[in-house]
């Protein structure tokens, strides 16, 4: 079966450090890998996504390369801000870029930045 | 802006009793929504697929009868947990395609059943 496995949180940066969130998964096919924001009260929202081997997703700063060799898709940050303070979730989708098609998530990884 | 909503964000009810919670799309037709369960720190469960004008697909292991789905026009899906008991208390999320590239998500609703 499809399985996302992402680092377990919180975690607590200082403003303007360098952030990584670890997703590793397991597909049954050719997985489209994203990664989803959560803000607090807020819905979750596209960060970026990425559908075959060596893409890069970016938007808002942050970067993730689909590694097909490692089955990961790690979110990368250089400078963190306060209002980067949410819950991310890696998630992968099989069969399609994800617009009609069933998501499988990690458990989320609260992000927490202080200044 | 939100282009996905739910009702209410958060419903306290008593055991044995029935609860709706509303997914409504904004500014689009939605002719299939998805239906998530989010326990605390583990990751948002897919429950079922809603389709407007048909029978909503349920994930193995879920409850068809505990958990109604009904899709009752293009910008509105439904999902009524019948018969609450203190264990269906949780945090439920919809959402639905736009076009082909992504989903859009409700803000979620936080059931505590009593």
């Amino acid at each position: 079966g499809n399985s996302v496995t992402q680092m377990e949180g919180p975690v607590t940066l200082s403003e303007e450090a360098f952030l990584t969130i670890n997703c590793t998964y397991t597909a049954t096919g050719y997985p489209s890998l994203f990664w989803y924001v959560q803000y607090p009260g807020e819905g979750l929202q596209l960060l970026l996504k990425a559908t075959k081997a060596d893409d890069k997703g970016s938007n808002k700063g942050f970067e993730a390369t689909y590694r097909k060799e490692t089955t990961s898709f790690h979110l990368e940050k250089g400078s963190v801000q306060v209002s980067d303070s949410a819950v991310y979730f890696c998630a992968l989708s099989v069969g399609g870029t994800g617009g009609g098609n069933k998501l499988t998530f990690g458990t989320g990884t609260q992000l927490k930045v202080e200044l | 802006g939100a282009v996905v909503s739910q009702h209410p964000s958060r419903v306290i009810c008593k055991s044995g009793t029935s609860v709706k919670i509303e997914c409504r799309s904004l500014d689009f037709q939605a002719t299939t929504m998805f239906w998530y369960r989010q326990f605390p720190k583990k990751s948002l469960m897919l429950m079922a697929t809603s389709n407007e004008g048909s029978k909503a697909t349920y994930e193995q292991g879920v409850e068809k009868d505990k958990f109604l789905i009904n899709h009752a026009s293009l910008t509105l899906s439904t999902l009524t947990v019948t018969s609450a008991h203190p264990e269906d208390s949780s945090f439920y999320i919809c959402s639905s395609p736009r076009g082909t590239d992504t989903q859009y998500f409700g803000p979620g609703t936080r059931l505590t059943v009593l």
